[in-house]
């Protein structure tokens, strides 16, 4: 079976610390792993995403999370948070040729200025 | 040139009303989505079709009732509304043979009085 577990509903840091938001996969088969945020009153918008190349994945607004089959997770970081990442964090996991995705439970990102 | 777009964005209506919802994607990719996701952001996928077949039909009251009359649409009708239908409702769409991952539409925020 296929699922994301994330650790802590709610996390918050100050502004300009280190973002690190957790993510943890179950997958029998080889997964496809991603993070989208979503803005207040706003859609999911894809973060970053990892399809089995290079395990660490580097995507916008200077996000990058890193695959580690030994411990099956797939953490998102930013090195220094910003007021506008304040949002909803979702990890999704699914693999290849499917059609559907697994979303984890979601992190609410509070920045602190 | 909005790649998934849903109207209406709100939605407020009284119990026992049937109303729709629709969905458009001009991305070409082969696979919609329905999703809803709670007051406690937890996302529940509730529908997909796949090259206007229904593919994923998942426990949903069959008050819900998608229609897709081509590929780059999927509309959701909602019979006899309750107030536990209040969500805010999410179109997708991929191209899964790629896995890119989803892309969503901004929401449809249904509430109902």
């Amino acid at each position: 079976a296929q699922s994301v577990t994330q650790l802590g509903s709610h996390v918050s840091v100050s502004e300009g610390a280190l973002v690190l938001l957790r993510c943890n996969y179950s997958s029998s088969v080889p997964p496809y792993l991603f993070w989208y945020v979503q803005y207040p009153n706003q859609g999911l918008q894809l973060l970053l995403k990892y399809t089995s190349a290079a395990t660490l994945v580097k995507g916008i607004n200077g996000f990058e999370a890193e695959f580690k089959k030994s411990e099956t997770s797939f953490h998102l970081t930013k090195p220094s948070a910003h007021m506008s990442d304040a949002a909803e964090y979702f990890c999704a996991v699914s693999w290849g040729g499917s059609n559907q995705f697994y979303f984890g439970t979601g992190t609410s990102l509070t920045v602190i200025p | 040139d909005t790649a998934v777009s849903q109207t209406p964005k709100y939605l407020v209506t009284q119990m026992g009303n049937d109303k729709s919802i629709k969905c458009e994607q001009n991305l070409g990719h082969d696979t919609m989505y329905w999703y809803k996701q709670d007051s406690k952001k937890f996302l529940k996928i509730m529908f997909s079709y796949n090259n206007k077949e229904l593919i994923i039909n998942e426990t949903v009251p069959n008050r819900f009732s998608p229609k897709s009359p081509d590929k780059a649409h999927l509309n959701l009708h909602i019979n006899s509304l309750e107030l536990g239908d209040s969500a805010v409702y999410f179109c997708a769409s991929s191209q899964v043979a790629k896995n890119y991952g989803y892309t969503f539409g901004s929401g449809t925020r249904l509430t109902v009085v």
